[in-house]
């Protein structure tokens, strides 16, 4: 069965420092696609960061960048100058093939100190 | 561009009540997926419909139902509504043509069950 992990229910950042959110999964597919996504207070849902599978390189956008680990079956995020906005429970998810639906961690809720 | 728009915000209904939830997808999407978000558990998929054709089903009772209508916008209705059905609803589309299946959210429904 394909399954998402996160292990850090919780994480803190000062402000303008860097964070690693960490995420393993489990799947026999070869192909498949990997999200972080952000739910912030207001709990409106946003895409962070999308990773293909085929991909070597890790993918980035702005401050937000991922190390992939295919052999490992790891996707951490990292927030660098983490900024107050950035507080929200940070989900891990994947998606594979035809299927469509999307697999979900439980979250790691993130604070970031002043 | 519209987002996905979902209504009503929130719901409180009581024991064995019947609710529809509704949701409108972003303009040019064809699939709209429903998820469960029960405090503790995460997201769960409970439904994901394109072109109007309910294509995959999670692991819900049959009293979780829905439909999609011509115009892309969406339908969940929960009938016999029991105390664990409280929870955020959320509502996503997608462009099926993407392989990627990112998909979008809508702000969700809390429906609160007495």
């Amino acid at each position: 069965a394909q399954t998402v992990t996160q292990s850090q229910p919780e994480m803190s950042v000062q402000e303008a420092e860097t964070v690693t959110l960490s995420c393993t999964y489990d799947t026999s597919e070869s192909d498949y696609y990997l999200f972080w996504y952000k739910q912030p207070p207001s709990r409106q849902m946003i895409l962070v960061i999308r990773q293909e599978a085929y991909k070597q390189q890790n993918a980035t956008e702005n401050r937000f960048s991922v190390n992939f680990q295919k052999a490992a079956k790891s996707f951490s995020l990292k927030i660098s100058d983490s900024q107050l906005g950035d507080a929200a429970m940070y989900f891990c998810a994947y998606n594979a093939g035809n299927n469509r639906k999307l697999i979900w961690g439980l979250g790691t809720s993130l604070a970031v100190n002043p | 561009e519209a987002g996905v728009t979902q209504s009503p915000t929130h719901l409180i209904k009581t024991r064995g009540q019947q609710v529809t939830l509704r949701c409108s997808p972003i303009s040019g999407h064809t699939s709209v997926y429903w998820y469960q978000q029960a405090l503790g558990l995460g997201l769960q998929f409970l439904l994901w419909y394109d072109e109007g054709e309910e294509r995959n089903r999670g692991n819900f009772p049959p009293r979780f139902s829905g439909r999609q209508f011509p115009n892309y916008s969406s339908e969940l209705n929960v009938n016999a509504l029991e105390l664990e059905d409280s929870a955020l609803y959320l509502c996503a589309s997608s462009y099926r043509g993407h392989s990627y299946n990112e998909q979008f959210f809508g702000p969700g429904t809390r429906l609160t069950v007495l």
